[in-house]
């Protein structure tokens, strides 16, 4: 399986401003998703980052509060802008290799306390 | 719209238990199930079933999937410590490969 990491692990933020979330694999993989976890809840997927074209988001997200990036094959950074509150939640990237039967895998996430 | 429901939402037991998790769902265009282990911020794979009656084994988890009746168990023989997590069921789409989670079972194995 792909090594995943993420930055920064954790962090506080005061409301209305913005944070950029990256997430870093440590081989080329074919697809990227970003997940938000709200406390208590499961996971929901925000959106496929798509390399060299504009992410595909799922309902419910747009991409002026959940801009995202992805310029290669290892890499994609989800920011989180105009923060509030309900936004505390953990952030996750997840990863497909791309070969049959390949399934999918999570970075180590990002904890969003947003006061 | 896709659903996936979990049940029990918690469960509290003594090592040495048995337990047996239960994933329900409804998916338009099923590509596999998929278990996963949370117990502090990053799930960790645990299974991936396409196949109905295969029982896929990893030391005391095991797991299997009933696609004529939409269900999977996770069962986990002689728990331990060590297995208190959140017991995450998600299905993936054939179609762009994303995955719907459940809600997830809390399990609590106390010493």
């Amino acid at each position: 399986s792909a090594v995943i990491s993420q930055k920064p692990s954790r962090d506080i933020c005061q409301r209305g401003t913005s944070l950029t979330i990256q997430c870093q694999v440590d081989s080329q993989v074919t697809m990227m998703f970003w997940y938000r976890q709200q406390p208590g809840q499961s996971l929901t997927l925000i959106a496929t980052a798509n390399q060299g074209s504009e992410a595909t988001y799922e309902s419910g997200f747009v991409i002026d509060k959940f801009p995202i990036s992805r310029p290669n094959l290892t890499f994609s950074t989800l920011t989180v802008s105009n923060m509030s509150p309900e936004d505390s939640s953990i952030y996750l990237c997840s990863v497909e290799g791309g070969r049959a039967q390949e399934t999918q895998y999570f970075g180590p996430g990002t904890r969003l306390l947003v006061l | 719209e896709d659903k996936v429901v979990q049940s029990p939402l918690s469960l509290v037991v003594h090592e040495g238990d048995t337990v047996t998790l239960n994933c329900s769902y409804e998916v338009t265009n099923f590509r596999s199930l998929l278990w996963y282990k949370q117990e502090k911020k990053a799930p960790t794979f645990l299974f991936m079933l396409t196949s109905s009656g295969i029982e896929k084994k990893s030391g005391r988890l095991s797991s299997i999937l009933d696609k004529k009746e939409l269900f999977s168990i996770l069962n986990i023989t002689a728990t331990q410590t060590g297995d208190s997590a959140i017991y995450l069921c998600a299905v993936e789409e054939t179609s762009g490969s994303r995955l719907t989670f459940g809600e997830g079972t809390q399990l609590t194995v106390n010493p």
